[in-house]
């Protein structure tokens, strides 16, 4: 099992659309888990964390089940703006803040 | 406040040159990493430090050197460029108390080889 997995893609959705991407790993010891976004190849940016069961920020959902070690990713009402790609992200180590990258899940909005 | 700053953003290379990439941080974090980002793939860690004068190897280190002889930054070298080194490279940083906060990401160098 690959430490970090994502379905790579892409996702092509209509605007309004809801989508969902998954995310497994392999670190069971991992407490806290990160969604970032990627746009064009720039600097991935934090679009949520993770440190519980779940998280909302308006219309993004992201939740977490410990048992299967998993992560997902819900959008609500894709605008065409939420055209990227979405990394999830693992801590593989507490002690030296070491970050396992899945390679990423791309989305593709359509008006 | 500028965060994290990379030098330079584009560069090409001849096969067998040598250079230097620079990430500069003003957050007086403790932890900074290289990674690279090829097509289809995730970030993968090149090296790491966890304090300044210390190093350590990351996922993909061969072919890589780097230095923190100061605080503030963490230096990437390429001793003699190839052209699978070809990537985009990605410098973070992040503070020795907030190891389960998100990493801070630079801007990015492109790099080709040739």
């Amino acid at each position: 099992r690959k430490e970090v997995e994502q379905d790579p893609g892409p996702f092509n959705v209509p605007e309004g659309a809801t989508v969902a991407f998954n995310c497994t790993y392999s670190n069971s010891a991992s407490q806290s888990f990160f969604w970032y976004r990627q746009d064009c190849r720039k600097e991935p940016k934090l679009l949520m964390s993770v440190y519980s069961s779940g998280n909302e920020d308006g219309r993004f959902t992201a939740q977490l089940n410990r048992a299967s070690q998993y992560i997902s990713l819900l959008i609500r009402d894709s605008k065409l703006s939420d055209s990227a790609t979405y990394l999830c992200v693992v801590p593989f180590s507490s002690n030296t803040g070491k970050l396992i990258f899945g390679q990423g899940t791309t989305l593709q909005v359509k008006p | 406040n500028a965060g994290v700053t990379q030098t330079p953003k584009f560069r090409v290379l001849k096969t067998g040159q040598s250079m230097t990439l620079l990430c500069a941080q003003d957050m007086n974090h403790e932890y900074m990493y290289w990674y690279r980002q090829d097509p289809g793939m995730g970030l993968r860690l090149i090296h790491y430090s966890v304090g300044e004068g210390t190093t350590a190897k990351g996922e993909v280190p061969d072919g890589y050197n780097v230095s923190r002889l100061k605080k503030q930054n963490f230096l990437l070298g390429l001793e003699s460029a190839a052209p699978s080194q070809t990537s985009v490279y990605f410098c973070a940083s992040n503070k020795l108390t907030d190891l389960n906060q998100p990493q801070h990401f630079g801007d990015g160098t492109r790099l080709s080889i040739l």
